[in-house]
């Protein structure tokens, strides 16, 4: 069965560690996206990539940074963690140009404390 | 600047009654067109999709959506609701990048 795996279902961490999401498919997909969730607000592009080694910034990137070395893998990357970043945190993969529509990850919820 | 708005945060069905979640969007051209649904802890799934074509789409779980441009809506619609379908649903327009709306959370009585 094709996915899309986040590495954490949970993660707690401090206020100022570096926080690290990873996010693997194994659909051979070229696009990826890393959104987060918050109540109220739907769901809120912060980076994207559309292939290996290039990113993009989306609507909400203050604050991360995105690491693509390999096709499969695209990591989301909290420099400093703070308590606003607390959310959900959603990756998501796609083919390109068909409009196939997204595959979603499970998701990690990221509680900075 | 492109937009989704699903006017309603909560909506609350009888089961067996039907359902229409409302949708609009801003966007510069006509773009891709998706219903996508959420069950509490999990990720998004793909109801169904619109690209172009016959404008009432199907999609799983007995889901229908129809576009109408004149409107700019994609109103997602069932005719008979469950008490499995409780969850929060999404529209999304795009092309690559899809823009997302704020949810409408579905509720459904008994």
């Amino acid at each position: 069965d094709v996915k899309v795996t986040q590495s954490s279902r949970y993660l707690v961490k401090r206020t100022g560690e570096k926080v690290f999401l990873e996010c693997v498919q194994d659909m051979d997909h070229e696009n990826m996206f890393w959104y987060r969730q918050d109540p109220g607000l739907g769901l809120r592009l912060i980076y994207f990539s559309y292939d290996v080694k290039m990113k993009e910034k989306g609507d909400i990137p203050e604050g991360y940074s995105v690491s693509r070395e390999k096709k499969e893998r695209f990591s989301l990357i909290l420099e400093s963690a703070s308590t606003n970043q607390t959310s959900m945190y959603l990756c998501a993969s796609s083919l390109p140009g068909q409009g196939g529509g997204y595959t979603f990850g499970s998701g990690t919820r990221l509680t900075v404390v | 600047a492109q937009s989704v708005t699903q006017p309603d945060i909560h909506i609350t069905v009888s089961e067996g009654a039907s359902l229409e979640l409302r949708c609009n969007y801003s966007y510069g051209a006509t773009p891709y067109l998706f219903w996508y649904v959420q069950s509490p802890g999990q990720g998004l799934q793909l109801l169904l999709k619109y690209f172009s074509g016959d404008t009432l789409v199907q999609g799983i779980k007995g889901f229908e959506a129809e576009f109408k441009r004149s409107q700019s809506s994609f109103n997602l619609r069932k005719p008979s609701v469950h008490w499995s379908d409780a969850a929060e649903y999404f529209c999304a327009v795009g092309f690559q990048k899809l823009v997302f709306g704020t949810g409408t959370r579905l509720l459904v009585s008994p």
